[in-house]
Parts: C-alpha cells; sequence; structure tokens
C-alpha cells in the first residue's frame, strides 16, 4: 500500500500571501489529521477530519483552515501568511477513524514565508 | 490536559552502546495510548509503537524495547548495540481516549530526543 503524500513538497510565499497543501492518505483509511512543526512549539495538532467532516480542531487561528473530500483526500489553508507560520506541515492519516489509532505521517510540505 | 516530557534533548553516544530514551506523560484519563515515532533527516515521522494503558507489559523489537510504567508514569524506549542508521530524532506522544461525539483530539507529542550515534 502506498503510504501518506503530501505536496508539494516545498514552497516559499511572502507575508500576506494564502496556501493550500495537499494530503492523500493510506488507501481506506478516512480519518486525516495536520500538525504544524516548528523548532520552538515542536509538534502541534492543527485540525482532524473524518468523513469530510471536522471533528476536532487544536489552537490555532482561524486563518488555518481545512477541508476534507469524499475520496479522504484533504486539503489545509492559511490565509494572510505570516513569517511565524514557516514550518514543516504534517499529515497524518489513521484507521478506522479512533483519536487513539495509529497515525501514518506523510513527508510533510516545508513552508517557508518571506 | 494531556503532556509529554522528553528531558533528554540530545544524546551522543559512539556505535554499538545501548541507549535509553525516557519519556513521562501526564493525563487525567484512565484510557489512554501512547506512541514512539522516529523523525529522520528526511522528516517523515515514522511509527515505531503503539501501546495502550491496560497493558504494561514491555515489548522488545529487535534490537528496540519499551518499558512502560504506569506507576512512574514513564514509557522508556531502549535501543540496544545502537547504529548509525539510528541517528534521528525521537518523538514520544500520548493520545487520551475517544469519546463518542467528542472527536479526536490528536496527538500530544513530547519535544523530542535527538540522538546522535557516532561511528
Amino acid at each position: 500500500k502506498a503510504g501518506v503524500t503530501q505536496t508539494p513538497r516545498y514552497l516559499i510565499k511572502t507575508r500576506g500571501q494564502q496556501v493550500t497543501l495537499s494530503c492523500s492518505p493510506i488507501s481506506g483509511h478516512r480519518s486525516v489529521s495536520w500538525y504544524q512543526q516548528t523548532p520552538g512549539q515542536g509538534l502541534q495538532f492543527l485540525f482532524e477530519y473524518f468523513s469530510e467532516t471536522q471533528r476536532n480542531k487544536g489552537n490555532f487561528p482561524g486563518r488555518f483552515s481545512g477541508r476534507q473530500f469524499s475520496n479522504s483526500r484533504s486539503e489545509m489553508n492559511v490565509s494572510t501568511l505570516e513569517l511565524g507560520d514557516s514550518a514543516l506541515y504534517l499529515c497524518a492519516s489513521s484507521w478506522p477513524g479512533q483519536g487513539t489509532d495509529t497515525q501514518y505521517f506523510g513527508p510533510g510540505t516545508r513552508l517557508t514565508v518571506l | 490536559a494531556q503532556k509529554v516530557t522528553q528531558a533528554q534533548t540530545e544524546i551522543s553516544v559512539v556505535e554499538k552502546e545501548d541507549v535509553t530514551l525516557d519519556c513521562v506523560y501526564e493525563t487525567r484519563d484512565t484510557t489512554y495510548y501512547l506512541f514512539w515515532y522516529k523523525q529522520p533527516p528526511s522528516g517523515e515521522l515514522v511509527f515505531l509503537i503503539r501501546r495502550n494503558s491496560f497493558d504494561e507489559q514491555n515489548e522488545i523489537s529487535g534490537r528496540y524495547s519499551w518499558n512502560f510504567q504506569k506507576s512512574t508514569s514513564s514509557f522508556n524506549f531502549t535501543i540496544t548495540a545502537s547504529q548509525v542508521v539510528d541517528s534521528a530524532v525521537y518523538f514520544c506522544a500520548l493520545s487520551e481516549a475517544w469519546y463518542s461525539g467528542g472527536g479526536a483530539d490528536g496527538l500530544t507529542f513530547g519535544k523530542g530526543t535527538h540522538l546522535i550515534i557516532q561511528p
């Protein structure tokens, strides 16, 4: 089975722009979670989607949003980018969809905001 | 609130030495799950182990072993006869029980331990 894939792998944006990141889960996985990793804050939970519904959201401003499609693929969007949004964004998928399932991570998208 | 502490920021050992990575957690739940992940320089988090709060048996997988002690809220990870390929950042993580309608709060990660294995 193919693993979790994320596109693009690298992005460079400037402050004020918006960005969309994509994640394709492992086939059959319906839960997709997003995490932000920075040197200062470490790994932090952004949100989780299951069957096209956001079930939970971490402590991030409304500029961070996401969605999930019927094929379980997910996108996250960050609007009005700030320098502090520079980070590695990791997507994870799990089955069958409980919060305590093992989450399998993709390679991440490294976002640099200039 | 749940919390995971990995007090060792960086550990450096010579190849073939044994090394233990510490993980201490805090949770109010009686049902929870603990995880270890490995993050090589490529960035992808690689799953190593998942353990639920009701199973305190130690586990061994090849050169890897895990010691779970609820009495001290610890879930330590030992690599025996370390190899250069073990060099990575290792994360311990906690997930509390999923409640119907409550969704998933995601994994709570420790800050990670950077393990350097010198040849």
